[in-house]
């Protein structure tokens, strides 16, 4: 089990249809980030947020709205969605700097 | 982007055998982390090894990094089937923790 809880492990969803991502950790870490995994590549970061404020967007397209409702959830919202974002999304938290990044499981997403 | 590349991009071994993966990145960091992937699940840490730092160990696991060259390695001494899956270097250059990942080595234990 990990310590990063992500829901829900698979979603399937129309290119008009507007849904959500889900993460939520328990370990006081102060640093949240989403990535967005293709098959047989590595993660590429998507956003971070430091103290509950985003401090990193990778020139993400705005069809993916994060939100950081409080320091233990992080949310990506989705909406008109293209099939090429079909993909892995992971959530990741950290203390901070030089400290590392814990992962949960992912949501996989697929974009009909 | 991926900030650098890891070598070999597969490895094929038996058990007990030890796995050597490479890693080489472009700019100056202030760590570099290694991360486990199987298949299907979320990354695990594995290890962290900073900028003044020469080598790390962590039970069956040896990395080294030489700044110099710009590259690290990873050991696995004495694998197991258990540690067949993905691995992948990621650079850490400041800005809250933002990784840069390297395009992963695929490793098969075969019994």
């Amino acid at each position: 089990d990990t310590e990063v809880t992500q829901t829900p492990k698979h979603l399937v969803m129309g290119m008009t249809n507007k849904k959500s991502l889900k993460c939520e950790q328990h370990m006081g870490h102060r640093a949240m980030y989403w990535y967005k995994q293709k098959a047989k590549k590595p993660p590429e970061l998507m956003f971070v947020y430091s103290y509950e404020k985003l401090s990193i967007n990778e020139s993400v397209p705005s069809r993916f709205s994060p939100e950081c409702p409080n320091s233990s959830l992080l949310n990506l919202h989705l909406h008109a969605l293209q099939p090429e974002d079909s993909a892995l999304y992971l959530c990741a938290s950290s203390q901070g700097n030089n400290q590392p990044q814990h992962f949960g499981d992912g949501t996989r997403l697929s974009i009909l | 982007s991926q900030q650098g590349e890891e070598d070999p991009q597969a490895l094929s071994i038996q058990e007990g055998e030890n796995a050597t993966m490479n890693c080489s990145y472009k700019t100056s960091i202030n760590n570099l982390q290694w991360y486990r992937q199987n298949s299907g699940r979320g990354l695990v840490h594995l290890i962290l090894i900073r900028s003044n730092e020469r080598e790390k160990h962590s039970g069956r696991l040896r990395v080294t990094l030489d700044t110099s060259k710009k590259s690290s390695s990873l050991l696995i001494t004495a694998s197991r089937a258990a540690d067949t899956a993905s691995y992948f270097c990621a650079t850490d250059a400041g800005s809250w923790g933002k990784l840069q990942f390297g395009a992963g080595t695929q490793v098969v234990v075969t019994p």
